[in-house]
């Protein structure tokens, strides 16, 4: 069964400083991994997503995620956080060889981000 | 303006009362969900389709139904089987091939009085 963890509720960092919020996954066959962002009372908003090829993904606000196969993990960071980061943020798999379109979310880290 | 509308943003119901949830899409996306949040559980697929006049269940199927007639629209109805609806439900869709993103709606937060 597909599954996502991501193992801190919350993580907090100061303004300038880089973060780091972590996820891991488990699946039968190959990932097609997401990260997604949401605000307070507000849907999710697509952040990036690893599909094949470079373990380093690029996305929107200046978000990074790197990809490691043997650790099953995928990670998002930032070189160096705003104030306007903090949000709620959702990990998201779906397995290469399962058909079904869904996408499964983990339980999601509130990121503070302390001026 | 292209995207995901639910409607509405805050709903009321009385226990032992059906409702129903409005999501539609101008997407042109096959595919459909429909999620539930819950304070600390994360999202929970509650039913998904991936074409019109078809859907699956998710997760946490029981005490909901859902439709398919038009491609745009994947309304869920959140019944009185379901023992504890107060949730912020959210729908979103994806285009067909599996490496694309899920589009989110807005949501709707619906509080059992």
């Amino acid at each position: 069964a597909q599954s996502v963890a991501q193992p801190e509720d919350q993580v907090n960092v100061a303004e300038g400083n880089p973060l780091t919020v972590k996820c891991t996954y488990s699946v039968s066959g190959n990932p097609y991994l997401f990260w997604y962002v949401q605000y307070p009372n507000r849907g999710l908003q697509f952040l990036l997503k690893y599909i094949t090829g470079d373990n380093l993904v690029k996305g929107s606000y200046g978000f990074e995620a790197e990809f490691n196969k043997s650790q099953t993990s995928f990670h998002l960071k930032k070189p160096s956080a705003l104030v306007s980061d903090s949000a709620l943020y959702f990990c998201a798999v779906r397995d290469i060889r399962d058909s079904s379109y869904k996408l499964i979310f983990g339980s999601g880290t509130r990121l503070l981000v302390r001026p | 303006d292209g995207g995901i509308t639910q409607s509405p943003k805050y709903l009321f119901r009385k226990e032992g009362q059906n409702v129903t949830l409005s999501c539609e899409q101008n997407l042109n996306h096959d595919a459909m969900y429909w999620y539930r949040q819950d304070p600390g559980q994360g999202l929970r697929l509650i039913y998904y389709s991936q074409i019109v006049n078809d859907f699956q269940k998710g997760d946490i199927a029981e005490g909901y139904s859902v439709s398919r007639e038009k491609k745009e629209s994947f309304p869920l109805t959140v019944t009185s089987a379901q023992k504890n609806p107060t949730a912020f439900y959210l729908c979103a869709s994806s285009q067909g091939p599996l490496n694309t993103e899920a589009f989110f709606g807005q949501g709707t937060r619906l509080t059992v009085v």
